[in-house]
């Protein structure tokens, strides 16, 4: 079974406002990444957060990491319409990579 | 840098064919991986190699196989193609397991199965 699951699975915001996304996974991990898949495409990094880390910065990208709950979640602030997507979490552990269902984001100009 | 390529792109089977996609990658990365995206899903990984010569499964590899003979290449075979298997396939490479690196892309195959 897919390892995270990402809420809410779609959210829609006028452009300007910052969207948050969270996800929660079950087992232990190595550390804990954000992808962004526009329509058709293949799937870009966005951020990468070591298990021992409980917040990532990168541009308008907020990442925080809660492991006692097991659970993530990633901001984006000031939105633009080019950040229209889905957003999916993978959680890093042993020898694979597992992602949830992710976040569809569509933000209107 | 061409980075992670797939061929074909898109590709039409009848159940019971086989085939095999193609994946390579030219930044000498020691991990790849082959995923599946359904409708409304995330990936779900197939297989995955750690190295030339070493291969295992992953969440969902029935009918399909692959080999890694080489660091660049990871072809995925599919057996005798089903109709549950008209999905978005992706290859994806990193710099080695266990490492604090990202995961690379490809552009994907689109295959349906009639």
């Amino acid at each position: 079974s897919q390892q995270g699951e990402e809420d809410p699975q779609a959210l829609s915001i006028q452009e300007g406002e910052n969207a948050t996304m969270n996800c929660s996974y079950k087992t232990s991990i190595n550390n804990l990444q954000w992808y962004r898949q526009n329509s058709g495409r293949g799937l870009v990094h966005l951020i990468l957060i070591r298990s021992n880390e409980r917040e990532k910065h990168s541009g308008r990208l907020r990442v925080t990491l809660d492991t006692s709950k097991k659970s993530s979640s990633l901001l984006i602030t000031a939105s633009r319409a080019a950040d229209t997507a889905s957003y999916f979490c993978a959680t890093d552990y042993s020898n694979d990579m597992r992602f949830g269902a992710g976040t569809r984001l569509t933000v209107k100009p | 840098n061409a980075g992670v390529t797939q061929t074909p792109k898109f590709q039409v089977l009848k159940t019971g064919q086989s085939m095999t996609l193609q994946c390579a990658q030219d930044m000498n990365h020691e991990y790849m991986s082959w995923y599946r995206q359904d409708p409304g899903m995330g990936l779900r990984l197939i297989h995955y190699s750690v190295g030339a010569g070493i291969t295992d499964q992953g969440e969902v590899p029935n009918g399909y196989n692959v080999s890694r003979s080489t660091t660049e290449d990871f072809p995925l075979r599919l057996l005798s193609a089903a109709p549950s298997q008209t999905s978005v396939y992706f290859c994806a490479s990193r710099v080695a397991v266990f490492s604090y690196n990202e995961q690379f892309f490809g552009p994907g195959t689109r295959l349906t199965v009639l």
